[in-house]
């Protein structure tokens, strides 16, 4: 079984543009988890998602930062402006209700570099 | 709100010695769970502990949850360099939201 899928695994991009990171989860989950990683700060939860619907966002950033769950196999992670200090691996991660661990199955990460 | 640290940060280990690295919380946890991130990878999951004093063993990882249920540890033994990585440690904020420790990057010396 695929696990979970993010897209692109690298970006390399300009303070000023936008940037979308993308996720589709493992099918059937119905959780979804945006981290952002730095060696200064660790793993931070951006925001989460059950069944499509935000449930918490109050780990992102600030404005500039936007996500979005149009369907259950789909969500975006928009950066509009990026700046430097976004410069992270972002993990998108999913989650069963109802699992014996409600253990997270990560995906690979987006590896964000904003010059 | 509730945090969940980890001791130490680093740990150098020579290959086929143990070591045990620490998880605590502010607060009471209903669980705890450990990760495993090598590097350039991502985060994957190991365990769940639940009970009070609960240990769980997986081949040369005890895993283990303090009777107050506010600290946890990982001890391997007999470590190899399939162990290098950053372990992690989380806590749940409510029954989806986890709360990750920092870590600890654990490097062998063959």
């Amino acid at each position: 079984d695929a696990g979970v899928i993010q897209s692109p695994r690298h970006e390399v991009t300009e303070m000023g543009q936008e940037v979308t990171l993308r996720c589709k989860p493992i099918s059937g989950h119905d959780y979804l988890f945006w981290y952002r990683q730095t060696m200064m700060r660790g793993l931070e939860l951006l925001i989460y998602f059950n069944n499509n619907v935000p449930i918490d966002d109050s780990g992102m950033p600030e404005d500039r930062f936007s996500a979005k769950m149009p369907n259950a196999s789909f969500s975006t992670l928009k950066i509009q402006p990026s700046e430097p200090r976004d410069s992270a691996v972002y993990f998108c991660a999913s989650s069963l209700v109802g699992a014996m661990a409600h253990e997270q199955f990560f995906g690979p990460g987006t590896r964000l570099t904003v010059l | 709100g509730q945090q969940v640290m980890q001791i130490p940060q680093y740990q150098h280990v020579q290959e086929g010695e143990d070591f045990t690295t620490y998880c605590n919380s502010s607060t009471t946890l209903s669980n705890i769970q450990w990760y495993k991130q090598r590097p350039g990878g991502h985060p994957v999951f190991l365990i769940q502990l639940v009970k009070s004093g609960e240990v769980k063993k997986q081949k040369r990882l005890t895993f283990q949850f303090g009777e107050a249920k506010k600290n946890s540890s990982l001890h391997i033994t007999a470590t190899q360099t399939t162990d290098v990585g950053t372990y992690f440690c989380a806590g749940p904020v409510n029954d989806y939201k986890l709360s990750f420790g920092a870590g600890t990057t654990v490097t062998v010396r063959a």
